[in-house]
């Protein structure tokens, strides 16, 4: 099973603020990475698939890049609503495996 | 818009058997481009992919759970269900149903139910 390590664990920011996030595969994925927003008693939302693709409605100060083993989610200036774990996963190895999450908190 | 809701008991006990219905509503569960998924998360933790099923293709399981797990599609109900059997505190998690979309591509998760906390206890 592919394992993705997500950093940092936490990340400590204020709105307006860009937020860079990362996501290392074990082994190459190719762009088969997708990243999910997760708020407190909510259900994960996809954001990015294959790397680089919104998914629908998703705003565009969201964006995602890499490929091989190494990706990042990056948010351009962070609004209030921004603030939440977000996971990467990837689908290229099967089983599909997720990251353990990142947690972004309002500096 | 699709949109999936889990029923089942959110309390089994040890050694028992967890069972979970997920509902389709606002698209159809039959169509060829979609894969339906079970997905957990215990209190705190990361996601951990179960299984999916299609009335397309036989369901397939993750190999940590291969041993234990049963998915099913009804598709006169619009249901997909889970069964976890010989359940212990470890399986304690918000599970949650989940559906891929070819369009994307599968093993993405771009539409899911609201989650239901499953406790395993005596």
């Amino acid at each position: 099973e592919v394992v993705l390590t997500q950093t940092p664990v936490t990340l400590s920011l204020s709105p307006g603020e860009r937020a860079t996030l990362s996501c290392r595969a074990s082994q190459s994925v190719s762009r088969y990475l997708g990243w999910y927003q997760q708020k407190p008693g909510q259900a994960p939302r996809l954001l990015i698939y294959d790397a680089s693709n919104r998914a629908t409605g998703v705003p565009a100060r969201f964006s995602g890049s890499g490929s091989g083993t190494d990706f990042t989610l990056t948010i351009s200036s962070l609004e209030p609503e921004d603030f939440a774990v977000y996971y990467c996963q990837q689908r290229s190895n099967w089983p599909p495996s997720f990251g353990q999450g990142t947690k972004l908190e309002i500096k | 818009q699709v949109q999936l809701q889990e029923s089942g008991p959110g309390l089994v006990k040890p050694s028992q058997t967890l069972s979970l219905t997920c509902t389709v509503s606002g698209g159809s569960i039959s169509s060829g481009s979609h894969y339906w998924s079970w997905i957990r998360q215990p209190a705190g933790k990361g996601l951990e992919w179960i299984g999916r099923a299609s009335t397309s293709a036989i369901p397939i399981y993750n190999p940590s759970l291969r041993s234990r797990v049963t998915l099913s599609i009804d598709t006169s109900k619009k249901q997909f269900s889970l069964r976890l059997i010989s359940v212990t505190a470890a399986d304690t998690a918000v599970y949650y149903c989940a559906r891929e979309d070819d369009d994307i591509g599968y093993y993405y998760f771009d539409s899911w139910g609201q989650g239901t906390l499953v406790t395993v206890s005596s």
